[in-house]
């Protein structure tokens, strides 16, 4: 069956420092893989999706980026953390498009930039 | 841009009865609508996916329906228990193919 792993569960980083989040899949190849973030109080917000190696689209222009150096590996990472960036981070998967079938969620990663 | 909207304010309801959760969406008729569960601290789960061309769709005590005509839909949970409180999330496509999500509503279902 297919798992979802991101990690770690939670990071508090200094605002200036860098970050570095990691998602795997296992037991899937070539899944349509997704990184969101969820502020408090607020709905799910798109930050990166991929549909194969060292494809990368990004949906919110700011200080993140994404890459995915293998096929279920997905990574988000920032140079400098802002204030702004806290909040809950989640990696997702999709077999095709999520038109049919729907997301699988990891676990999540609580931000909070201090 | 789709725009999703749901009740931000929580559902308060008795053990037993049928919560109803409501969602309604702007600009683009959607080709299919999903409904999640949220746990506190936790990733959303997929429950169920309902097509524009699907009256309703049914899974166990789960209950969706999209009615293209109100731009809406509701979510049912039947003989609702204290273990079903936590945040339904509605998503809707769009404008592309990758789905927007509301902030969902938050269900309490008391003993």
């Amino acid at each position: 069956s297919q798992t979802i792993h991101q990690w770690p569960a939670t990071l508090v980083q200094p605002v200036g420092s860098p970050l570095s989040l990691e998602c795997t899949v296992e037991g899937t190849s070539n899944p349509n893989l997704y990184w969101y973030r969820q502020a408090a109080g607020r709905g799910l917000q798109l930050l990166f999706y991929s549909v194969g190696i060292g494809q990368i689209s990004s949906e919110v222009p700011q200080n993140l980026s994404a890459s995915r150096p293998q096929d279920r590996q997905f990574i988000l990472s920032s140079k400098k953390l802002l204030l702004s960036d806290s909040g809950f981070y989640l990696c997702a998967w999709t077999e095709g498009t999520a038109a049919n079938y729907g997301y699988t969620f990891g676990s999540g990663t609580r931000l909070t930039v201090v | 841009s789709q725009k999703i909207e749901q009740n931000s304010e929580a559902l308060n309801i008795q053990e037993g009865k049928t919560a109803t959760l409501t969602c309604n969406y702007t600009n683009y008729s959607p080709a299919y609508l999903q409904w999640y569960r949220q746990d506190p601290g936790r990733g959303p789960v997929f429950l169920l996916l309902i097509r524009e061309n699907e009256k309703e769709k049914r899974k166990e005590r789960l209950k969706v329906t999209f009615d293209t005509t109100l731009k809406q839909s509701l979510f049912h949970i039947t003989a609702s228990q204290p273990a079903d409180s936590a945040t339904y999330l509605c998503a809707s496509s769009g404008g592309s193919y990758i789905p927007t999500f509301g902030r969902g509503t938050s269900l309490i279902v008391h003993p």
